[in-house]
């Protein structure tokens, strides 16, 4: 079955303690993202990858680090956690695209609680 | 840069149609407008994309006016169902990569 599974689905934490969130998609796409999802802000992006190796920031990457090294797995990090962090974490996969076009494959989401 | 405006929420009952319109003034040559669907608990779920004019699929109906500036994303018939949270969202940046702009969504309640 095509997906993008994430792990761990729920999280709780304390300031300062690292912590890595996976993300991985059967679907051979190139294009990896990761967002966080706040009430009354909607999705905003936290990296994006065009392609292994490729990573770039999106609108709100402070605080955060991701690697591609797979082309499956986009793992987001959190050096040193803070409550600020507090969100639902969803990672997305898109085929090549032509032009402007979109259509992105979204995980599970992950609830991350930062103490 | 491109940013989305939606409404916040809006209000239906079982079998209208609901439009929903997303404004994108700053829209650019090269971006498509696509809209996602979202439950509770769930990530969002594609539903149409559009570049210009109109666009029919078996869910929903996408209309785009020849400026761009907007777009409608039109659901005949809602159900129950149908209740959920719809962003509208802009591919910018394209040739310099692959930023996404989500919009903050539109909560979409259907009564019986």
């Amino acid at each position: 079955e095509a997906q993008v599974t994430q792990n761990p689905r729920y999280l709780i934490t304390v300031t300062g303690k690292k912590l890595t969130v996976t993300c991985s998609q059967n679907m051979n796409h190139e294009y990896m993202s990761w967002y966080r999802q706040d009430p009354g802000l909607g999705l905003r992006q936290i990296y994006y990858s065009m392609n292994v190796e490729v990573t770039d920031k999106g609108d709100v990457p402070e605080g955060y680090k991701v690697s591609r090294k797979e082309k499956r797995n986009f793992p987001l990090i959190l050096e040193s956690p803070s409550p600020n962090q507090t969100s639902l974490y969803f990672c997305a996969s898109s085929p090549p695209r032509e032009r402007g076009e979109n259509t992105q494959y979204f995980g599970p989401g992950t609830r991350l609680t930062v103490l | 840069l491109a940013k989305t405006t939606q409404p916040i929420s809006m209000d239906s009952y079982e079998g209208q149609e609901v439009n929903i319109t997303c404004s994108h003034n700053n829209i650019a040559t090269n971006d498509y407008i696509t809209w996602y669907q979202q439950f509770p608990s769930q990530g969002p779920r594609f539903i149409i994309q559009g570049y210009k004019t109109k666009v029919t699929n078996e869910v929903a109906s996408l209309f785009i006016p020849a400026d761009r500036k907007s777009s409608t994303l039109s659901l005949p018939r809602v159900s129950l169902s149908d209740t959920a949270v719809y962003y509208c969202l802009v591919v910018i940046l394209y040739n310099q990569g692959g930023k996404l702009i989500f919009g903050q969504g539109t909560e979409l309640s259907v009564k019986p």
